[in-house]
């Protein structure tokens, strides 16, 4: 089975400073990599998500992952961050199994902004 | 479309209850997916079902859950009897029958059993 790994449940930045939160995954085929954003009271919604069309995805609110096949990483980063990224972040990989689409998701990154 | 619609939104109830939380799908979507939430677990998924067929009930944590998808627009996950554990936050979600497709989500439904 395919996994993904987020490292760290928990990160703080402050306003206006990078953020990045790591995946790392394991695949045996070409993985789908997907980025979720939840915000408090809410389900998740897709940031980006990588079909191997680029290896650097854009997404929603300025965010953006690079596919690194070498690293088997997928880190989710975004130039500065603003309050309103206080959310948490989930990593998951999909792919094709016996004919029907499996997913997996990580436990998640808690992204807090210090103001 | 609406999105995923879920309800209830809150349930509270006693132990030895049963739940039932109900899902609607966006239409026209093949797979839908049941998950539970908490802080202790994360994210888990329970079942999912590709065109109203069980695929993987691998998740579903013991005989006292169950779920159904009698058609395309409508699935039940039922909890019978209800135990203090199960209080989670439980999620639907849908998506297209790819596997580059992402999963719409819906709101939740936050059980809480007394």
């Amino acid at each position: 089975a395919q996994s993904v790994t987020q490292l760290g449940s928990h990160v703080s930045v402050s306003e206006g400073a990078l953020v990045l939160l790591r995946c790392n995954y394991s695949s045996s085929v070409p993985p789908y990599l997907f980025w979720y954003v939840q915000y408090p009271n809410q389900g998740l919604q897709l940031l980006l998500k990588y079909t191997s069309a680029a290896t650097l995805v854009k997404g929603i609110n300025g965010f953006e992952a690079e596919f690194k096949k070498s690293e088997t990483s997928f880190h989710l980063t975004k130039p500065s961050a603003h309050m309103s990224d206080a959310a948490e972040y989930f990593c998951a990989v999909s792919w094709n199994s016996g004919g029907y689409q499996k997913v997996t998701f990580g436990i998640g990154t808690k992204l807090q902004v210090i103001p | 479309d609406a999105g995923v619609i879920q309800s209830p939104r809150h349930e509270v109830t006693e132990m030895g209850q049963e739940v039932t939380l109900r899902c609607k799908p966006i239409s026209g979507h093949d797979y839908l997916f049941w998950y539970r939430q908490t802080m202790m677990r994360g994210l888990e998924l329970l079942i999912y079902f590709n065109n109203n067929v069980p695929i993987d009930d691998s998740g579903m944590p013991e005989d006292r859950f169950s779920a159904k998808m009698p058609n395309a627009s409508f699935s039940t996950l039922k909890i019978q009897p209800s135990e203090p554990r199960d209080s989670a936050v439980y999620f639907c979600a849908s998506s297209l029958d790819a596997g580059d497709n992402e999963q719409f989500f819906g709101p939740g439904t936050r059980l809480t059993v007394l």
